[in-house]
């Protein structure tokens, strides 16, 4: 089973709202990623945590905080965004960050609508 | 530092031709490599991945790729197009500690 799934599919809030994305999977994989993926564009990173900590944030504006509860979990919670911020937000998981390089299985994102 | 450029935005192609996606790269160590399709309004699916060993290595869908070290390339090829491999087409390149960057994309057309 090679299945992460992202809840909700989209996603629509206000500037004020405060909402959270959620990811999961069940391959065991120690690694867990947010993209951010504007239309027309590649994937950006976001957020990497590896083995439940925070290893990467690639300077993240702090409305965006992510959390990673468990092993299979990953969460982004999202507060006082701008219209800008209006993108699909992809989760993916790999084994681990270590030197290998394993491969990133994505989720199907979340498509977020900020007005 | 790792990158990959896609030549070219845009492919298109007629049904049952063959379909090259261009990709080079620049990595100052051996680089890991993967291609990855997108179709509309989904996530990323992996197409295949060079990591070391054979230069040719075979994905899914009927895809393939040849590593090129003295071109520095890693094309994408199908012998024969299905409407159905119409989709956005990602290089990307492992940078470090499993940082993926990707090239800017190229989108396959397919017509009848």
């Amino acid at each position: 089973d090679t299945e992460v799934t992202q809840t909700p599919k989209h996603l629509v809030m206000g500037m004020t709202n405060k909402k959270s994305l959620k990811c999961e999977q069940h391959m065991g994989h120690r690694a867990m990623y947010w993209y951010k993926q504007k239309a027309k564009k590649p994937p950006e990173l976001m957020f990497v945590y590896s083995y439940e900590k925070l290893s990467i944030n690639e300077s993240v504006p702090s409305r965006f905080s992510p959390e990673c509860p468990n092993s299979s979990l990953l969460n982004l919670h999202l507060h006082a965004l701008q219209p800008e911020d209006s993108a699909l937000y992809l989760c993916a998981s790999s084994q681990d960050t270590g030197r290998s390089p394993y491969e990133q299985y994505f989720g199907p994102g979340t498509r977020l609508t900020v007005t | 530092a790792q990158s990959v450029t896609q030549l070219g935005s845009h492919v298109s192609v007629s049904e049952g031709a063959l379909v090259l996606l261009r990709c080079n790269y620049s990595s100052s160590v051996p680089p890991y490599l993967f291609w990855y399709v997108q179709y509309p309004n989904q996530g990323l699916q992996l197409l295949l991945k060079y990591t070391t060993g054979a230069t040719l290595v075979k994905g899914i869908n009927g895809f393939e790729a040849e590593f090129k070290k003295s071109e520095t390339s890693f094309h994408l090829t199908k012998p024969s197009a299905h409407m159905s491999d119409a989709a956005e087409y990602f290089c990307a390149v492992i940078a470090s500690f499993q940082k993926l960057v990707f090239g800017t994309g190229t989108r396959l057309l397919v017509s009848p």
